[in-house]
């Protein structure tokens, strides 16, 4: 069946604008999960959605944001980038809350 | 704040030798934990865990270790072959989020 599928997978922004990241989890998960992943500092937790609610939420300023749709998608957005918002933007969907994670291939975000 | 914690950046091993990744953590309530790999341009895939009620799990040339009274767990390879080079991350699921080590960038040498 098909993994999680992220896009874009590459995009280049400038500081002060926004981006919005897209990811489709495995057919039959409810959750999706955003992780940020930089050098040195690992896979940092964003935030988790089940069934369209927001469950969970790691320890990131208000620019960060997401949504879930009724079909599961999700969408993270980042508004006012910085330079330090460059990254690799995981998503990993699971079929329960906290379930076994499933990653896609990430967004690779770099502000310039 | 890490929760979950890799204090080896790199780790370079030959080919056919045992690799022994470590990784420490601050909560001695967390009762599972896993460990992920991930080669480049691809996302972490699961590769195994163990629960607080076992001190080994073996899976395969893979096996992870807990000291929980020294916060401590480890994953020996052996024998670690070229194809293992990635990089490895622990984590710990509370049941309601998962804390992702640093990680380790293992390098194993034909």
């Amino acid at each position: 069946k098909a993994g999680v599928t992220q896009t874009p997978r590459y995009l280049i922004k400038t500081r002060g604008q926004q981006v919005t990241l897209s990811c489709s989890p495995i057919s039959g998960h409810r959750s999706v999960s955003w992780y940020q992943q930089t050098p040195g500092q690992g896979l940092q937790f964003l935030f988790e959605y089940f069934s369209e609610t927001q469950r969970n939420k790691g320890n990131f300023p208000g620019r960060f944001s997401g949504r879930q749709f009724s079909n599961s998608r999700s969408e993270m957005n980042v508004s006012t980038l910085e330079l330090g918002d460059s990254a690799l933007y995981l998503c990993a969907s699971s079929l329960v809350i906290s379930g076994e994670l499933f990653f896609g291939e990430g967004s690779r975000l770099t502000v310039l | 704040d890490q929760q979950v914690k890799q204090n080896s950046p790199s780790l370079s091993v030959q080919e056919g030798r045992i690799s022994i990744l470590n990784c420490d953590y601050t909560n001695s309530m967390f009762d599972y934990f896993l460990w992920y790999k991930k080669y480049p341009a691809e996302g972490p895939t699961f590769l195994i865990s163990i629960s607080s009620i076992k001190d080994k799990n073996e899976d395969g040339r893979f096996t992870v270790f807990l000291n929980k009274s020294a916060k401590h767990l480890s994953l020996h390879i052996v024998p670690s072959q070229p194809g293992d080079s990635a990089v490895y991350f622990c984590a710990t699921n509370t049941g309601n989020q998962f804390y992702f080590g640093t990680g380790t960038s293992l390098t194993v040498i034909p």
